[in-house]
């Protein structure tokens, strides 16, 4: 079945510098790559998601990135905010049914002013 | 439109027992995934539930089982209750096989 590799595990950053998460999937089967960030105590919320059939998409200061002949996806963070400051995961759809997620172990992202 | 709604927020019971989760989905999606948060951890998929009917399931035993109702409310049962069955135990709602799935607060089981 499909597995997922986060990296780094966790992330300190200053105010304004950029942020980058690297994911690994392993099934060339997985079509659909979603991000979320989970603030502590809260519910995961969906930042940004990717399809197969795009190499890049973005929204505001948030851009993902994928690569399937390599098999890994990206999140890249820029002008980064103390309000940015969350445990975000990876996921790919596993291909086990029709919208189950694989999710990696997650990066906390420390943002300080 | 009403966000994803689970039930209890919080529970405490003792190994062997039995609990009952609840999810409502969010209004227009038939389609609900459970998963299991453990402390530190990405949510693992435990089993998906479309149009009243399972539709996958992920490495977690027969122990654990769930329901999904006409209007798409879900319930997860776990019998014989465990330690390592503490968790925060999610549910996520979409529409059909493809849909972006939007979670619910979560469950916090806590098995004594």
């Amino acid at each position: 079945g499909e597995n997922v590799e986060q990296h780094p595990s966790t992330l300190s950053v200053q105010e304004g510098d950029s942020a980058v998460i690297k994911c690994t999937y392993s099934d060339s089967a997985s079509n659909y790559f979603p991000w979320y960030k989970q603030e502590l105590g809260k519910r995961p919320q969906l930042i940004i998601d990717i399809r197969s059939n795009v190499g890049e998409k973005k929204d505001q200061r948030i851009a993902v990135t994928l690569n399937k002949t390599a098999k890994h996806f990206s999140l890249h963070i820029t002008e980064t905010q103390p309000e940015d400051s969350a445990v975000y995961f990876c996921a790919a759809d596993g291909n086990q049914a029709g919208t189950a997620l694989i999710f990696g172990k997650g990066t906390t992202l420390s943002v300080s002013s | 439109e009403t966000g994803v709604t689970q039930s209890p927020t919080h529970l405490i019971k003792t190994r062997g027992q039995q609990v009952t989760l609840r999810c409502s989905s969010q209004s227009g999606h038939n389609t609900v995934s459970w998963y299991q948060q453990a402390l530190g951890q990405g949510p693992q998929f435990i089993f998906q539930y479309y149009r009243e009917e399972e539709n996958g399931r992920g490495n977690f035993p027969p122990r654990f089982s769930g329901l999904q109702f006409p209007n798409y409310s879900s319930e997860l049962n776990v019998n014989a209750l465990e330690l390592d069955d503490s968790a925060l135990y999610l549910c996520a709602s979409s529409f059909g096989t493809s849909g972006i799935q939007y979670f619910g607060a979560g469950t916090r089981l806590s098995v004594l």
